[in-house]
């Protein structure tokens, strides 16, 4: 089925420990995006990539870095994760917001 | 900077009820909104897209209107129903720079309907 997907679903990691969240598109949408849904926060932008080989952060990028492979895939990678970047993360596409963005499933981290 | 506020934060309201969500944002320049729908531990479903130069679009039970210039949206839903049950979020997608755009949310409005 055409959509986001993102790996893992579920994944616990101790302070200090680095991960990569991956996330690839079928759709040929040329914009990708990383956001986080923490309680009571909604859903912060971390970081974007307008157009393949760009990125630029967005509300919350402290402690992420992020890699847009080519224009189907997007990774945010946690260096050294912390308990505050537990967090439900969701990956999401679009072509230039005129057919709306589509989200991933989400990732599901908890740091401990 | 873009806000966007949904009210009210939660509504219970028994079956067969019609409701209305609002949605307001401090920024009237838009490309359009968006309603999503999220049921708790998953991901958000896309309900409805609204163009900037639209006024209101309509899937099913569910209408939404858009009042750019007062920085408004609500979400109509007609006889609800205990499977409409979940969180509605609002989100408004306007330029972060010269080159990217991305959606903005609101906190949403949980939706608790009683059979």
């Amino acid at each position: 089925n055409a959509g986001v997907t993102q790996t893992p679903k579920f994944q616990v990691l101790k302070t200090g420990q680095s991960m990569t969240l991956q996330c690839a598109q079928d759709m040929n949408h040329n914009s990708m995006y990383w956001y986080r849904q923490d309680p009571g926060m909604g859903l912060r932008l971390i970081y974007y990539s307008a157009s393949e080989g760009t990125t630029d952060k967005g509300e919350v990028p402290n402690g992420y870095n992020v890699s847009r492979l080519n224009k189907r895939e997007f990774s945010l990678r946690l260096e050294s994760a912390a308990p505050s970047q537990t967090s439900v993360y969701f990956c999401a596409s679009s072509n230039r917001a005129a057919n709306g963005y589509t989200f991933g499933s989400g990732t599901r981290l908890t740091v401990v | 900077k873009q806000e966007v506020t949904q009210i009210p934060a939660a509504l219970s309201v028994p079956e067969g009820e019609n409701l209305v969500l609002n949605c307001s944002f401090t920024d009237s320049a838009i490309y359009n909104l968006q309603w999503f729908r999220q049921d708790p531990g998953k991901g958000l479903t896309s309900l409805l897209l609204i163009q900037s130069s639209q006024r209101e679009q309509t899937s099913g039970r569910l209408n939404a209107s858009l009042d750019k210039s007062s920085g408004r949206s609500t979400l109509y839903i007609a006889a609800s129903q205990p499977g409409d049950s979940a969180t509605y979020l609002c989100a408004v997608s306007g330029a972060l720079n010269q080159a990217g755009t991305a959606l903005i949310f609101g906190k949403g409005t949980t939706l608790s309907v009683s059979s």
